[in-house]
């Protein structure tokens, strides 16, 4: 039992369209996050979300939206892709960060 | 503004020797400090973690050494195995900011 999960592991999308991201926990965590990873960025935070319906941006977040209306999935929108937004996006779960988080397996998006 | 930054993006090793990997920031309302480890195709995972109240932090092979006058931290690993070869991010967290800061991150290679 993974704790959570990532839906698509891999996408491939055309420039303009709309792609929504999937991130799903069991462990009932009130903390979750969307980060992407980049070459020489590192781990960089779009969104993240303090409890249901309550989200805040992150350091990235221009062209990106998300959602969480359950306590287990937050939902990560590129509103109209961009090669730019090409990257692996990584959801992360935490109690407290005093714990440090729990990261999925990631998705591989790329914008063509 | 990077406020964690890993200088450099790789590191060579050679197995039983010792690994020194280093992590500077400028945030001085930094007071969390973790290590995490990402193997490809795969989320990060938490690796070790230290407060500002401390120095150091020892698990096992890893040690953790916070220098908070210099703005530095540095993780090293004793004695280098050949599983330790990944990706090293080293994250922070201001006081009360349930979120965290990444680095750039750097790839260890360990040879045998």
């Amino acid at each position: 039992d993974a704790g959570i999960t990532q839906s698509p592991r891999h996408k491939v999308t055309e420039t303009g369209t709309p792609v929504t991201l999937r991130c799903h926990q069991t462990e009932n965590h009130r903390y979750m996050y969307w980060y992407r990873q980049d070459p020489g960025h590192g781990l960089r935070l779009i969104h993240y979300s303090y409890g249901v319906k309550d989200t805040d941006k992150g350091e990235v977040s221009d062209g990106y939206s998300v959602s969480r209306s359950k306590t287990e999935d937050f939902l990560l929108t590129l509103e109209s892709a961009t090669s730019s937004q090409t990257s692996v996006y990584f959801c992360a779960i935490s109690g407290t960060v005093v714990y440090g988080y729990t990261f999925g397996s990631g998705t591989r998006l790329t914008v063509v | 503004d990077q406020q964690v930054k890993q200088n450099s993006p790789s590191l060579s090793v050679q197995e039983g020797r010792i690994s020194i990997l280093n992590c500077d920031y400028t945030n001085s309302m930094f007071d969390y400090f973790l290590w995490y480890k990402k193997y490809p195709a795969e989320g990060p995972t938490f690796l070790i973690s230290i407060s500002s109240i401390k120095d150091k932090n020892e698990d096992g092979r890893f040690t953790v050494f916070l220098n908070k006058s210099a703005k530095h931290l540095s993780l090293h690993i004793v004695p280098s195995q050949p599983g330790d070869s990944a990706v090293y991010f080293c994250a922070a967290s201001a006081q009360g900011a349930q979120k965290l800061v990444f680095g750039q991150g750097t790839r260890l290679t360990i040879n045998p």
